[in-house]
């Protein structure tokens, strides 16, 4: 299955965090999401075969990677205390959204 | 500005009977829905999707339903089981994107 880690994470207003995602093996997609209370899961971008490959509306402060060994990272710079959320990671092949499999998330509060 | 919009944010069934969600969405260029049902500390996970050339979807006993003009779908489930007991997330994309738009999630509980 997908894994994420950290499970739980708290960071201080400007600093950098780094959250990290395992996909399902054979998949060559990554999606990122954030989902903030009450809400549903915002598209922050996808990566297909290690290039970035659609964004949604977020600044350039959140930035990712993914490598050729099933894992990939999404990086926040300079928090701001609205990024206190769910990030969501989810693998599928090509992005076809019928074959989504998403990890359990990382719950990032921000001081 | 909420393109996808779920407007109950819980509903609560008897186990056996049907259970009804609803999900509404502006944008007229979606072409594809889906839904996905998530338990609490886990991922969501993907349930049944349709196209938008379609009006119905079965899979086993989740059917979903989509009304093009009034910009509407449903998922039906019948009968409702205790496991069903879920939040469920309605998503749409535009001109098979994948960029997915989600609503805010129905809280679904089943009751013995």
């Amino acid at each position: 299955g997908v894994t994420q880690s950290p499970t739980h994470l708290i960071k201080t207003r400007g600093q950098q965090v780094t959250l990290r995602c395992s996909s399902q093996s054979g998949h060559n997609t990554v999606s990122w999401y954030q989902q903030a209370l009450g809400q549903g899961p915002q598209f922050i971008f996808q990566y297909y075969r290690e290039e970035e490959n659609g964004r949604g509306n977020f600044p350039p402060r959140f930035s990712g990677l993914q490598f050729p060994n099933d894992s990939s990272e999404l990086n926040v710079n300079a928090l701001e205390l609205d990024d206190s959320a769910l990030y969501l990671c989810a693998s599928s092949l090509g992005g076809v959204p019928d074959t989504q499999y998403f990890g359990p998330g990382t719950r990032l509060t921000v001081l | 500005d909420q393109q996808v919009k779920q407007n109950s944010p819980s509903l609560s069934v008897q186990e056996g009977r049907i259970s009804i969600l609803n999900c509404d969405y502006t944008n007229s260029m979606f072409d594809y829905f889906l839904w996905y049902k998530k338990y609490p500390a886990e991922g969501p996970t993907f349930l049944i999707s349709i196209s938008s050339i379609k009006d119905k979807n079965e899979d086993g006993r989740f059917t979903v339903f989509l009304n093009k003009s009034a910009k509407h779908l449903s998922l039906h489930i019948v009968p409702s089981q205790p496991g069903d007991s879920a939040v469920y997330f309605c998503a749409a994309s535009a001109n098979s994107n994948y960029q997915l738009i989600w609503g805010a999630g129905t809280k679904l509980i089943i009751k013995p």
